[in-house]
């Protein structure tokens, strides 16, 4: 079952913060984060693997309720760079025997 | 590394018409994925392979058929094209690792337009 996205869309300005969240109605394994650019492949962020892992690079992190069964991606300091569409991608509970089932995305789009 | 590389980039095909697409990748991954892309609808996995000569059915199916005769290779074939299969088709591939830390590595994409 395909994991809900929300918002729809964020506008941000330069500089700004932003939180896109990834929700699922069954028992999650991992929750995998992505971001594409318009007419790109996407591209792998991070991956949590543990209920209430939190990781992060730069100044995108991620954080993994499993209790709640829902992933937050939290993007600080918001860039131009930053902007595009970002896909989380779940795995069920059963782990190594399933695959990813991704959101439909949010479009993210920083402005100067 | 070219990791992970699709041909056509580009194709235009009448309905009823057939074609291949190829997905190649040199990481020696085991998974490898065909996903279609539709606006507002996200990835959503079409076939996949957890290794050479074996494939499985993913969420959309039908109408496509899929092989892996070589574990670099994953073919996605259309034996007669229909204007709904209008679409990006992008395809990923990873490591096995039971489970754990498997990130999908995805190609460029190939754009499809069926009239």
């Amino acid at each position: 079952q395909q994991p809900v996205q929300s918002p729809q869309a964020v506008i941000l300005r330069e500089g700004e913060d932003a939180v896109i969240n990834c929700s699922s109605s069954k028992a999650l394994y991992s929750v995998h984060w992505y971001r594409q650019k318009h007419g790109e492949a996407p591209v792998f962020l991070m991956i949590l693997l543990k209920g209430g892992e939190q990781k992060g690079h730069d100044k995108i992190s991620a954080s993994f309720n499993e209790k709640k069964q829902q992933s937050s991606l939290y993007l600080t300091a918001s860039q131009l760079s930053y902007s595009g569409t970002y896909f989380c991608g779940v795995q069920g509970s059963n782990g190594a025997n399933s695959k990813l089932t991704f959101g439909k995305g949010i479009t993210l789009s920083v402005r100067p | 590394n070219a990791g992970v590389t699709q041909t056509p980039k580009f194709r235009v095909l009448k309905t009823g018409q057939s074609m291949t697409l190829l997905c190649a990748q040199d990481m020696n991954h085991e998974y490898m994925y065909w996903y279609r892309q539709d606006p507002g609808m996200g990835l959503r996995l079409i076939h996949y392979s957890v290794g050479e000569g074996t494939t499985a059915k993913g969420e959309v199916p039908d109408g496509y058929n899929v092989s892996r005769l070589k574990k670099q290779n994953f073919l996605l074939g259309l034996e007669s094209a229909a204007p709904s299969q209008t679409s990006v088709y992008f395809c990923a591939s990873s490591y096995y690792r039971g489970g754990k830390d498997e990130t999908q590595y995805f190609g460029p994409g190939t754009r499809l337009l069926v009239l």
